[in-house]
């Protein structure tokens, strides 16, 4: 365990579906991030929240909807996504961008 | 637009050879330089990391080497393992108020037994 626990794991949803992403930590951090991750392409940062408050919306559709109820927990609301959304989400921490620490990711499927 | 340039973007080295990882940055607004290593399933790792103030900084078998003047840094991993295949990137952090890492696009170590 890397401090950073994200859940699931994995995950298959259909076109219409709406789900959840869970990001947990309790390393004390103020910073969370969500990243997608897809094959042969650089790490794009979704969203970043300082202390609660969202910072950084890298241009990600609306379809796409990030939560971060306290500064241990953060989610991302998904719905109507596309085939092309496919990818390992990744949540990270940090405290004041010092040193990442990343969660294992979920991979995301849809159909 | 990809402030941090990472080459090559796959590698193969014998087992017991010297893999070299490099990077190239723009910003020179940039303070602090890590490396992340990333297995299959996982996510990426904090490997080892520099500060532009120091040339090169040894951990182990991973060596960074830092040229200021050149913009440039690099990941030296001797005696190579088949254990350090895996997929590693640099990033770098700007200094000031937007302090989010910029990743490089990654390179995937293959290490040959």
């Amino acid at each position: 365990e890397t401090g950073v626990t994200q859940t699931p794991r994995h995950l298959v949803m259909g076109m219409t579906n709406k789900k959840s992403l869970k990001c947990e930590q309790h390393l004390g951090h103020n910073a969370m991030y969500w990243y997608k991750q897809s094959a042969k392409k650089p790490l794009e940062l979704m969203f970043v929240y300082n202390f609660k408050e969202q910072t950084e919306n890298n241009s990600v559709p609306s379809r796409f909807s990030p939560e971060c109820p306290n500064s241990s927990h953060l989610f991302l609301h998904l719905h109507t996504l596309q085939p092309e959304d496919s990818a390992l989400y990744l949540c990270a921490s940090s405290q004041e961008a010092r040193g990442y620490t990343f969660g294992s990711g979920t991979r995301l499927t849809v159909v | 637009q990809q402030q941090v340039k990472q080459s090559p973007q796959s590698l193969i080295v014998q087992k017991g050879g010297i893999s070299i990882i490099n990077c190239a940055y723009e910003n020179t607004a940039f303070d602090y330089f890590p490396w992340y290593q990333q297995f299959p399933g996982k996510g990426p790792a904090l490997l080892i990391a520099i500060r532009p103030d120091v040339s090169e900084k040894k951990e182990g078998r991973f060596t960074i080497s830092f040229n200021k003047s050149a913009k440039q840094f690099s990941l030296h991993i001797m005696d190579s393992q088949p254990g350090d295949s895996a997929t590693y990137f640099c990033a770098a952090r700007p200094s000031g108020s937007a302090r989010q890492l910029t990743f490089g696009s990654g390179t995937q170590l293959t290490v040959l037994p």
